[in-house]
């Protein structure tokens, strides 16, 4: 299986800063053929199920804010909140869709400072 | 937009045989994977496996042998079959629809295993 690892495990930050985070994957998931990683980003809030943000490791799902971006390749991708809002309080999850078993990140919880 | 409502037991006693079923509206069911995702206390989200409209299936090895993921077209419905659950299933359980990505989600169901 591929494990994939996010870091920090929580994050607390200033309304209107950014937050970074990380994730890492223990082998490429970069398919050469295509050029795509398959790399997918979650933002979940109590109570509810993940919400897709990101997919294709940089592309926003219809309707996510654009202050909500992804890069990265290979083994190494981060998720970045440009300017951290209230309602962005949540925790966020990566997820692998290169080989099954589909697998995801511990999460990171966002917080604010 | 393609919505997701689930249904099933939510408290069970070990050995017993969990059952969970998911209503899909709003969309194509032939276009897409149908899976399950379930997530334990305190740990990560864990897929279990996903099923196409014509009964392909994919599982998590993990679990391989406790599961079975079944689709009925005609109501556009699918369900999830875990057998000998333990303490170790206690777990959020949420249907979804999969292109590798889980697109959209159930509401979840809390299924607790207790003697």
């Amino acid at each position: 299986d591929i494990v994939m690892t996010q870091s920090p495990d929580s994050l607390a930050v200033s309304l209107g800063e950014r937050a970074t985070i990380n994730c890492r994957s223990s082998e490429s998931i970069l398919y050469s053929s295509n050029n795509n990683n398959y790399l997918a980003w979650y933002q979940q809030k109590p109570g509810q199920p993940p919400k897709l943000l990101i997919y294709w490791a940089s592309n926003r799902q219809s309707g996510v804010p654009e202050r909500f971006s992804g890069s990265g390749s290979g083994t190494d991708f981060t998720l970045t909140i440009s300017s951290l809002q209230a309602e962005d309080v949540a925790v966020y999850y990566c997820q692998q869709y290169y080989s099954p078993p589909w697998t995801f990140g511990q999460g990171t919880m966002v917080e604010i400072k | 937009q393609v919505q997701l409502q689930q249904w099933g037991a939510g408290l069970l006693k070990p050995s017993e045989t969990l059952s969970l079923t998911c209503g899909v509206y709003g969309g194509s069911f032939r276009s897409f994977f149908w899976g399950w995702i379930r997530q334990p206390p305190g740990r990560r989200l864990e897929w279990i496996g996903e099923s196409n409209h014509s009964g392909s299936t994919k599982y998590n090895p993990s679990l391989k042998s406790r599961v079975t993921i079944s689709v009925d077209t005609s109501k556009n419905q699918f369900s999830l079959k875990l057998t000998s659950v333990t303490a170790a299933d206690t777990a959020v359980y949420y249907c979804a629809m999969s292109r590798g990505t889980f697109d959209f989600w159930g509401q979840g169901t809390l299924v607790a295993v207790s003697s």
